[in-house]
């Protein structure tokens, strides 16, 4: 079976802090994808970055970059130079190919609280 | 008009009653899925869907049942609605396994 962890359930930093959110998968197979979504308080989830299994290569865009690290299972994600409008609910999420498990399982999220 | 559309968008009803929550997508795609989110445990499956004949039971589908009427309307009902039903509901298409997901706005449900 396939899991991610996100331990951190609440984070909160001032504006203009660097943060790092972590994530911690499972799982057997050799091919999948690990995502990152955002939940603003609004309520919807938004896409931010499809990472897969093969591709160790870090990403940057803008203030966002993402750590990939097979050796340990983690896609850590951090956001620099954090703003207000970062406060969300940041979620991490795996997807294999094989059987009934073609589809995406999320953790449980962490709560990013930026104050001015 | 939003890729993922999901009516409505709140609503309380009290216990034992059925409710139905709708999703309809505009992206062309086969899948289909629905997802429960509760505080703390970010989101589980409930149902997903990868055709309109192929109907497969999530993570948590107890007490849920759903219909896929079309490509594009996946439904999800509770037929006798209990307080610990209570939750954000989300709908979601994808191309594929690996192209991620495009999610609804939510459903806001209470069950009192």
């Amino acid at each position: 079976a396939q899991k991610v962890t996100q331990a951190q359930t609440e984070i909160s930093v001032v504006e203009k802090e660097d943060v790092t959110l972590d994530c911690v998968y499972e799982t057997r197979d050799t091919t999948y994808y690990l995502f990152w979504y955002k939940q603003p308080p609004s309520g919807e989830l938004v896409f931010l970055i499809r990472r897969n299994s093969f591709d160790e290569q870090n990403e940057i865009s803008g203030r966002y970059s993402w750590n990939f690290q097979k050796s340990t299972s983690s896609f850590n994600f951090t956001i620099t130079a954090s703003q207000v409008v970062d406060s969300a609910v940041y979620f991490c999420a795996l997807t294999i190919f094989s059987g009934s498990a073609r589809q995406l399982t999320f953790g449980s999220g962490t709560q990013l609280t930026v104050l001015p | 008009d939003a890729d993922v559309t999901q009516t409505p968008r709140n609503r309380i009803t009290k216990t034992g009653k059925r409710i139905m929550l709708e999703c309809s997508q505009t992206k062309g795609h086969d899948r289909m899925y629905w997802y429960r989110q509760d505080p703390g445990l970010g989101l589980r499956l409930i149902y997903y869907s990868f055709d309109v004949k192929d109907i497969n039971k999530g993570e948590i589908s107890d007490g849920y049942s759903v219909s896929r009427q079309a490509q594009a309307k996946f439904s999800l009902s509770l037929e006798s609605a209990i307080p610990n039903q209570t939750a954000l509901y989300f709908c979601a298409t994808s191309e594929a396994v690996n192209y991620g997901y495009t999610f609804g706005s939510g459903t806001r449900l209470t069950v009192v």
